[in-house]
């Protein structure tokens, strides 16, 4: 079993809808989860991190955590071409290392 | 520096040749860590210095790959007797501590083993 498992899409909507992205990992003791974002051939870059359970938002993007169902999700909202990209789910235990899964491509039809 | 720098950006080589890839982190981040990436795929993690030391590197595929870091800031990922197996690309990111901060990454290198 994977530590970090995303589909891998691609997940494509219309643009102004909500795109949501789902992770789900396996190691129940993980304590803070990150959603990086990475357009092609660029390096991923830190768009939202989670420590609790329930909601945080940030501007469009909102990540949600479930540590009980072992899940964290990021929506974004009115989603535009520029939001299109790979997503990177990743996972820390508590201690220096992050866990990331393969990823998710969206792709925003104007 | 502003950001995390690494070179080259491309690198291509013949099967058992050797490689010394470089990162170098943003001034003031102990934390410096290796990964890897292959086409479609996640993030692999390869190693994790804090300052110059190495407590974890479990993520090292093989013999062939060994990394280092002097003076708390710059880090070389040599790969050694390269195998076609070994194209991906190489990614370095810096924090100021531990996982739970931000990670920077730089713009990775490309390697090629033909």
């Amino acid at each position: 079993q994977k530590e970090v498992e995303q589909n891998s899409g691609p997940l494509s909507v219309p643009e102004g809808a909500i795109a949501s992205l789902n992770c789900t990992y396996s190691d129940r003791g993980s304590q803070s989860f990150f959603w990086y974002r990475q357009y092609s051939g660029k390096s991923p870059e830190l768009i939202m991190f989670i420590y609790s359970n329930g909601d945080k938002e940030d501007g469009r993007f909102t990540a949600q955590l479930n540590k009980a169902s072992q899940y964290v999700s990021l929506l974004i909202r009115d989603s535009q071409p520029s939001d299109s990209a790979t997503y990177l789910c990743a996972v820390n235990k508590g201690d220096y290392k992050l866990s990331f899964g393969a990823g998710t491509t969206v792709t925003v039809r104007a | 520096g502003a950001g995390v720098s690494q070179s080259p950006s491309n690198k291509v080589t013949e099967k058992g040749k050797d490689v010394e890839l470089r990162c170098d982190p943003i001034s003031g981040h102990t934390a410096l860590y290796w990964y890897r990436q292959s086409l479609g795929q996640g993030l692999e993690f390869l190693i994790y210095f804090q300052g110059n030391s190495a407590p974890d590197k479990s993520g090292l595929p093989s013999d062939r790959f060994s990394a280092e870091r002097t003076g708390g800031s710059v880090s070389t990922l040599t790969i050694q007797r390269t195998q076609q197996e070994d194209s991906a690309v190489y990614l370095c990111a810096s924090s100021h501590g531990v996982a739970n901060e931000k990670l920077f990454f730089g713009s990775g290198t490309q390697l090629s083993v033909l």
